[in-house]
């Protein structure tokens, strides 16, 4: 199982909007959506089960692709604290059949003032 | 509110070293994971637990040992340090299974020189 994630880097403006995107051939019985501060551990923003669903939280948007293959999350008005390292997350079976949550590589989050 | 606790928070080894990470959550959490974050690599899953006495190997489990003797403790173990461990290592705990979100600590800077 491999999550790729797109972009690896983003830099944007305060007050700008931004998608990040998680993709994988694997199908995943949900997605999860985290970000992780500098120094800290990521913390869960939206948590995705069915195909298709659509999530808000705050200015933040996610949605689980129909196939269970793909996500995004959109952040609209972007602020500064926004800033730190994006994971997608998906929750699918390894190669033992045991259930697993695998990590995409992260998107990293800069913004400019 | 203390979720998560990892100790310690940073640490320096010798290779051929040996070391002890503890985790120590306070959510009554059944499930808990051991992780290693690698720059561009995400995360990667080293060990885990279901319960209490039990653990599982994850992604990249060689050269590491665990044990959940308590419930609320995950012990993670390097019996013989090599410069390919250095990493920042991460504990999270769920409630019941992977779908669960997790909850993760503030994580522990290693390096092996």
């Amino acid at each position: 199982q491999l999550l790729e994630q797109s972009p690896q880097f983003l830099s944007i403006q305060e007050g700008e909007n931004l998608t990040v995107y998680c993709n994988s051939s694997s199908v995943f019985s949900s997605l999860q959506w985290y970000r992780q501060e500098p120094g800290e551990g990521p913390v869960l923003l939206i948590a995705l089960y069915k195909a298709g669903e659509l999530t808000s939280n705050g200015r933040l948007t996610a949605q689980f692709g129909i196939t269970r293959k793909d996500s995004f999350l959109n952040i609209s008005a972007s602020i500064p604290s926004d800033v730190g390292i994006y994971f997608c997350a998906g929750q699918g079976l390894d190669k033992s059949g045991a259930q697993k949550l695998v990590f995409g590589q992260g998107t990293r989050l800069t913004i400019n003032p | 509110n203390a979720g998560v606790t990892q100790t310690p928070k940073f640490r320096v080894l010798k290779t051929g070293q040996s070391m002890t990470l503890l985790c120590a959550q306070d959510m009554n959490h059944e499930y808990m994971y051991w992780y290693r974050q690698d720059p561009g690599m995400g995360l990667r899953l080293i060990h885990y637990s279901v319960g209490e006495g039990t653990t599982a190997k994850g992604e990249v489990p060689d050269g590491y040992n665990v044990s959940r003797l308590k419930k609320q403790n995950f012990l993670l173990g390097l019996e013989s340090a090599a410069p390919s461990q250095t990493s920042v290592y991460f504990c999270a705990s769920s409630y019941r299974d992977v779908n669960s979100p997790l909850h993760f600590g503030n994580g522990t800077r290693l390096t092996v020189t």
